[in-house]
């Protein structure tokens, strides 16, 4: 089945140890994107890459980074988590940017901090 | 005004209750709007998209109020399974039109 894959499904790490969280696509979907969600908050896109094209959040911090290799894969780079940091990272695909292009989600990586 | 608000929940009702969840936004130039579910610690799934006709599927009726921009769900004899999280998504104010959440609506069905 044509999916979404998010890995690790957990992840610890210690405050300022930089980590990544990885993400796949067999949609071959043009857009992916990075979404933090906190406990009981909505989804907050972090940012999106239409095909190369990186697109950054005005209030996405610098701490937060993305590679986007090739269509399939994309990673979110946090270099100093902080203990706000700790939250759900979902990444998300869709065909188009915008309007009418519904997002298809992973299962989330669920970030810890300590 | 926040870009999209729902209902504070949690929502309470017992099995084959009709409930509604309501849905404001702020951009009056948005055209995407969309309903998702999101179980406990899992992700958003697509519930369903809305038109401005309105839409149906099976239980739930989805309804979109451009004048007031206001989106509903409407869920009939809901199921102990509809318990989760109700999301209201739309297009946003920003550059590229992305998507944008709410905080979603807490709905527990019981016995």
């Amino acid at each position: 089945d044509a999916m979404v894959i998010q890995n690790p499904r957990y992840q610890v790490t210690q405050f300022g140890k930089p980590v990544t969280l990885s993400c796949s696509q067999t949609l071959n979907h043009n857009v992916m994107y990075w979404y933090q969600q906190k406990s009981s908050q909505a989804p907050k896109l972090l940012f999106h890459y239409y095909d190369k094209d990186f697109n950054n959040e005005a209030d996405t911090p610098d701490n937060f980074q993305s590679r986007r290799p090739n269509t399939s894969f994309c990673f979110l780079d946090i270099r100093s988590p902080g203990l706000g940091d700790a939250a759900m990272y979902l990444c998300a695909t869709s065909r188009q940017r915008g309007s009418n292009s519904p997002l298809h989600f992973g299962n989330g990586t669920r970030l810890t901090v300590t | 005004r926040k870009e999209v608000e729902q209902d504070p929940g949690p929502f309470n009702v017992p099995e084959g209750a009709t409930v509604a969840f309501n849905c404001t936004y702020s951009n009056s130039a948005s055209q995407s709007f969309f309903w998702y579910r999101q179980d406990c610690r899992k992700e958003p799934k697509l519930l369903m998209s809305v038109y401005s006709s309105g839409n149906e599927d099976g239980r739930f009726t989805a309804q979109l109020n451009r004048a007031s921009q206001y989106i509903s769900l409407l869920i009939r004899d809901s199921k102990l399974s509809d318990s989760a999280t109700y999301l209201c998504v739309v297009n946003g104010l920003g550059r590229y039109s992305t998507l944008t959440f709410g905080k979603g609506t807490m709905l527990l069905v019981s016995p």
